[in-house]
């Protein structure tokens, strides 16, 4: 069965900084989604890759970026932080076969 | 842009109690997958339904898809306290290009008592 891991699982920063997390597909699936999830908002769609390009994009401002790397690890990139930018960051594969979309266990960022 | 409402936000049951979930979409879906979050967890996929007026079960689960496919409902039967968590439905976001890109329910978060 298809897994994701993603690091670190928590961080904290303070406004102005800028952050970077991870999302690695065990089985090396080529397509990766990130979310950002926050009980104001929910789960919000910010990006998806497959195979190295970005193929769809969210509602964000262009602080939030990614990328995905030939292994199909995933990183997203936020700059410039806000305190509004606290909240899980969600990283998903997505089985072909039945449109399954496995979430890793997330990111919790606290923006001080 | 494409919206995914969900109804109640909250619902309180005594174990034992039925509990249903209601999702209405602004747009015709493909398909809808519903999710299910423990506190503290990550979203886990329940299900898939893709035809018009479809009905699925898992156990005590039932999951139905509107005949115009842009509704859809969970009820659970005899709820248990292995059920509490957040319940949400997502769907193909509109002129996406993949089914990576979902436009998600805020939620109905399910607390039971014993």
């Amino acid at each position: 069965k298809a897994g994701v891991t993603q690091t670190p699982r928590y961080l904290i920063k303070t406004r102005g900084q800028q952050v970077t997390l991870s999302c690695s597909p065990i089985s090396g699936h080529r397509s990766v989604s990130w979310y950002q999830q926050t009980p104001g908002q929910g789960l919000q769609f910010l990006f998806e890759y497959f195979s190295e390009t970005q193929r769809n994009k969210g509602n964000f401002p262009g602080r939030f970026s990614g990328r995905q790397f030939s292994n199909s690890r995933s990183e997203m990139n936020v700059s410039t932080l806000e305190l509004g930018d606290s909240a899980l960051y969600l990283c998903a594969i997505r089985d072909p076969l039945n449109n399954e979309q496995f979430f890793g266990p997330g990111t919790r960022l606290t923006v001080l | 842009g494409q919206q995914v409402m969900q109804i109640p936000q909250y619902q309180h049951v005594q174990e034992g109690e039925d509990f249903t979930t209601y999702c209405n979409s602004s747009t015709t879906l493909s398909n809808i997958q519903w999710y299910k979050q423990r506190p503290g967890g990550h979203p886990v996929f329940l299900i898939q339904l893709v035809k018009s007026g479809e009905v699925k079960k898992q156990k005590r689960l039932t999951f139905q898809f509107g005949e115009a496919k842009k509704n859809s409902s969970l009820h659970i039967t005899a709820t248990q306290t292995t059920d509490v968590g957040t319940y949400f439905c997502a769907g193909p976001s509109a002129g996406g290009t993949s089914y990576g890109k979902l436009t998600f329910g805020q939620g109905t978060i399910l607390t039971v008592h014993p």
